[in-house]
């Protein structure tokens, strides 16, 4: 079964705080791991991929294939990192169906 | 470049209507998919095309259907509308199938049966 669990419905945090969004999977193969952002009014959009294992808005995180996690992590929360989160895998096998998480609500308290 | 445009942005249908949405994907983009987001289930695959041919289906019933058009536009129907169909309906398009391809998302349709 392919399925992503992201246990955090809500996360609070002051600005300035580490912040850190969690997300699991369940699959048996190697899957691509994506975080989705999605800003108040605006479309969803790709924050970043496992793949390409670098640093956007702040943002890094890091597959670890043993605990099937990847976490998303932030040192230093800003307000404007207010927004929905989404974590989403991707099947091997070149489709481009993606199995997304229920999504965590993060909010940069000032 | 222009973002993905689907269109109508709103509709409102009675149950048992159908309904047709459109997905104008990103210029040059080839690949489209469509996915349902609902407060309760979250986002969900719907269906993949690529070069007009459906390449994977998630688990929708059959009043679920959509095509491809040379053009790579899409559209999606729903047949014998159901009060549970009410949702956001998204589309995403890429340059093509595989790794590495990211998929960009548009601003979806937001269905309403009454």
């Amino acid at each position: 079964a392919q399925r992503v669990t992201q246990p955090e419905k809500l996360l609070s945090v002051f600005k300035g705080a580490p912040v850190e969004l969690k997300c699991n999977y369940s699959y048996s193969g190697s899957p691509e791991l994506f975080w989705y952002v999605q800003y108040s009014r605006q479309r969803l959009q790709l924050l970043l991929r496992h793949i390409s294992r670098e640093s956007i808005k702040g943002f890094t995180a890091d597959l670890n294939k043993g605990e099937t996690s990847f976490h998303l992590k932030k040192p230093f929360a800003q307000e404007e990192d207010s927004a929905m989160y989404y974590c989403a895998l991707r099947p091997q096998g070149g489709s481009e169906k993606l199995v997304f998480g229920k999504g965590t609500k993060l909010t940069v308290n000032p | 470049k222009a973002g993905v445009t689907q269109t109508p942005r709103y509709l409102i249908k009675t149950r048992g209507q159908q309904v047709t949405l459109s997905c104008s994907p990103i210029s040059g983009h080839r690949s489209v998919s469509w996915y349902q987001q609902t407060p309760g289930q979250g986002l969900q695959f719907l269906f993949e095309y690529f070069s007009e041919t459906q390449r994977n289906k998630g688990n929708f019933p059959g009043r679920f259907s959509g095509r491809q058009f040379s053009n790579s536009r899409s559209e999606m129907n729903v047949s014998t509308l159901e009060l549970g169909d009410s949702a956001l309906y998204l589309c995403a398009s890429s340059l093509a199938p595989g790794p590495y391809q990211p998929q960009h998302f548009g601003d979806g349709t937001r269905l309403s049966i009454l």
